[in-house]
């Protein structure tokens, strides 16, 4: 069976730092690129980055580019989302999910981030 | 960015009947290699996105066979042939041709009328 859990998730200070973490299991995680998107409060949801198979490149949203790093570790079996510079419209529930055939053909149940003073 | 513009945003719907959703791009997701990369997703309240349907008609494993996706270009649907109420939720429809970014549409709210 397929399994995705998100870790990480905090309360956080505008312009604070925070790491989020995704335990993949159940799949060819090692041949599979991986994605984050993210879900604000009763709003739709946005993708907010990919980063492929050999963790060498890493793709973001413009929204949080230059702020926002992915990196894999593929003995574990995990996904990263290092944020940074966090700012108050980055506060969203975290899902991290695959991409076979495409994104989201699996997700976790989501890790939830609250930026604010 | 590919702009994914659904409708309606809100869809009522009587049990066992049928339900229709439609989305649009603003530019045609046919991608170079031949593939449509339009995916439908379910989240029912509560809980976390699931798949649909991948490519415009594939059906994710699990997924009940009254869920049926079509379409081509900068249109495509999404259809429930009897409703059930199990299916309340917002569907959302995706593209993945032309990335960065994927981007999703606002979403269709289904309720039971």
């Amino acid at each position: 069976e397929v399994q995705l859990v998100e870790s990480g998730g905090g309360l956080v200070q505008p312009g604070g730092s925070l790491k989020l973490s995704c335990a993949a299991s159940g799949f060819a995680f090692s041949a599979s690129a991986m994605h984050w998107v993210r879900q604000a409060s009763g709003k739709g949801l946005e993708w907010v980055g990919r980063i492929g198979t050999t963790g060498k490149s890493y793709t973001t949203a413009a929204s949080v580019k230059g702020r926002f790093t992915m990196s894999r570790d593929d003995s574990k079996n995990m996904v990263y989302l290092e944020m940074n510079s966090l700012k108050t419209e980055d506060t969203a529930l975290y899902y991290c999910t695959g991409d076979a055939f495409g994104l989201g053909d699996s997700w976790g149940q989501g890790t939830l981030v609250t930026v604010s003073s | 960015d590919v702009v994914m513009t659904q409708s309606p945003l809100s869809l009522p719907v009587t049990l066992g009947q049928p339900a229709s959703f439609s989305c649009r791009s603003s530019q045609s997701l046919v991608h170079s290699n031949g593939n449509t990369y339009l995916n439908w997703f379910q989240q029912r309240p509560g809980q976390s996105p699931r798949r649909l349907i991948y490519r415009v008609s594939n059906r994710d494993s699990g997924v009940p066979d009254r869920f049926s996706g079509s379409g081509s270009g900068t249109d495509f649907t999404l259809k429930i042939s009897r409703v059930e109420a199990e299916d309340v939720g917002v569907y959302y429809c995706m593209q993945g041709t032309h990335w960065p970014p994927y981007t999703f549409g606002q979403g269709t709210k289904l309720e039971i009328k």
